[in-house]
């Protein structure tokens, strides 16, 4: 079937380290992004990306770094200098050809730092 | 700059009877209006969109939304709810040449009791 992959589901990281989360889809979307949620505050956009080897920075990258060597993977890497990591983050793709669509999200990672 | 406003926390309803989301907007120009739904420790889910003609939208399990250009809103509605109705909904908004750049709104947390 069709989706968007996220792994891991949970993970447990220790002040200080750096963490990959893992983000691919098989939907053949141009478009891939990357989204942080915390309770009450809706969701934050990250990073995103429109092609291959080309990203942008969304409202909240501090912290945050990305890389788009392939259409289908799009990992997010948490970095020690993000200041409050513990969220729940969910990735989105959407093809980009015939106007504004919906995005299709996968299941999420929820991080937490111990 | 675009922004979201779901002025309710949380929407309490008994099953069968109707439910009203509420969702407000600030954009320039045309909108582009989309509901999700997330359940618990999931993705989002596409819902519905407006992006032009009938003001009544209709979308997946019986929703529909209204957009209201004089009010700036687009309220989230089904005539009668179901307890699996149970969970958060997003209201986001773009606008004509941001592609699918989605400001999205705080949540609802709509709870349908039996």
């Amino acid at each position: 079937d069709g989706g968007i992959t996220q792994s891991p589901k949970y993970l447990f990281r220790k002040e200080g380290q750096n963490v990959t989360l893992s983000c691919e889809q098989n939907l053949n979307h141009d478009a891939m992004y990357w989204y942080r949620q915390d309770p009450g505050q809706g969701l934050r956009l990250i990073y995103y990306s429109q092609i291959v080897n080309d990203f942008q920075k969304g409202d909240i990258a501090e912290g945050y770094s990305v890389s788009r060597e392939k259409k289908e993977s799009f990992p997010l890497t948490v970095t020690s200098a993000q200041k409050n990591p513990t969220a729940f983050y969910l990735c989105a793709s959407s093809p980009l050809a015939g106007g504004p669509g919906e995005l299709f999200f996968g299941e999420g990672s929820r991080l937490t730092v111990l | 700059a675009q922004s979201v406003a779901q002025p309710e926390d949380q929407v309490n309803v008994a099953e069968g009877n109707p439910l009203t989301v509420k969702c407000t907007y600030s954009v320039s120009g045309n909108p582009y209006l989309f509901w999700y739904v997330q359940y618990p420790n999931r993705g989002l889910q596409f819902l519905l969109k407006y992006i032009t003609g009938d003001n009544l939208v209709k979308g997946s399990y019986g929703f529909e939304a209204e957009f209201n250009k004089s009010q700036t809103s687009f309220h989230l509605k089904k005539p009668s709810a179901l307890v699996s109705d149970s969970a958060l909904y997003f209201c986001a908004v773009t606008r004509r040449n941001a592609g699918n750049m989605l400001t999205f709104g705080g949540g609802t947390r709509l709870m349908v009791k039996p």
